[in-house]
């Protein structure tokens, strides 16, 4: 059973457009991360979420954690072929436990 | 951020052979390292969790005996994966828990920039 459900798994849109990338557990978490990887290297951090309903804004980028915290998402305003990438989600039990990792979400950014 | 290098970041063997990588943390120690493994446009997939001084925890289905894995020190841990064969090829990337930057009170896990390895 996938503890993290990451949807959609691929997604490909114009420069300019807007997109939400979801990322959808049945579990709690006490703090879920995003990523975002490019090919042949390893995934960099893009935020941390740890209490329920915080918003977090990083430029272009909002990120959402559920008021339950068994629920993210990722919205792009505007998006750039820049922005083209594996974007991943994870969430952690405890605070140095191990990761479970969402399936991934395929971000292709058409100029 | 803290950093985390990996070593070599590609390598091609033979089949039958066997491949060591290594995972350092280079500037803070990491009594717990994780190893994942990924294949084209998938997710990671968690392959065990190093514990460094203690045997490491291996994931269901993960074979201990093929993938042997090493915690030598606090900056350090190896994954060698042996009699490989060409079903072992994949990208193999490793992580180290650190205090965040931005939470102070919240370890971020820092990952390496992997390792392709390709058995032939």
């Amino acid at each position: 059973t996938q503890l993290l459900e990451q949807s959609p798994q691929f997604l490909s849109i114009q420069e300019g457009e807007n997109l939400t990338v979801y990322c959808n557990s049945s579990s709690v978490f006490s703090s879920l991360q995003w990523y975002r990887q490019e090919p042949g290297e390893g995934p960099v951090l893009l935020v941390t979420v740890v209490t329920g309903g915080e918003v977090k804004k990083l430029k272009r980028l909002t990120f959402q954690f559920g008021d339950a915290r068994k629920d993210s998402s990722l919205h792009i305003t505007a998006a750039q072929p820049g922005d083209t990438g594996l974007y991943l989600c994870a969430g952690r039990r405890t605070n140095a436990g191990k990761s479970t990792f969402g399936d991934g979400t395929t971000l292709t950014v058409k100029p | 951020g803290a950093v985390v290098s990996q070593h070599p970041s590609w390598v091609i063997c033979k089949s039958g052979t066997s491949v060591k990588i290594e995972c350092r943390s280079l500037d803070f120690q990491a009594t717990t390292m994780f190893w994942y493994r990924q294949f084209p446009k998938q997710s990671l997939m968690l392959m065990a969790t190093s514990n460094e001084g203690s045997k490491a925890t291996y994931e269901q289905g993960v074979e201990k005996d093929k993938f042997l894995i090493n915690h030598a020190s606090l900056t350090l841990s190896t994954l060698t994966v042996t009699s490989a064969h060409p079903e072992d090829s994949s990208f193999y990337i490793c992580s180290a828990p650190a205090w965040g930057s931005a939470h102070r009170a919240l370890y971020e896990q820092y990952f390496g920039p992997g390792t392709r390895l390709t058995v032939t």
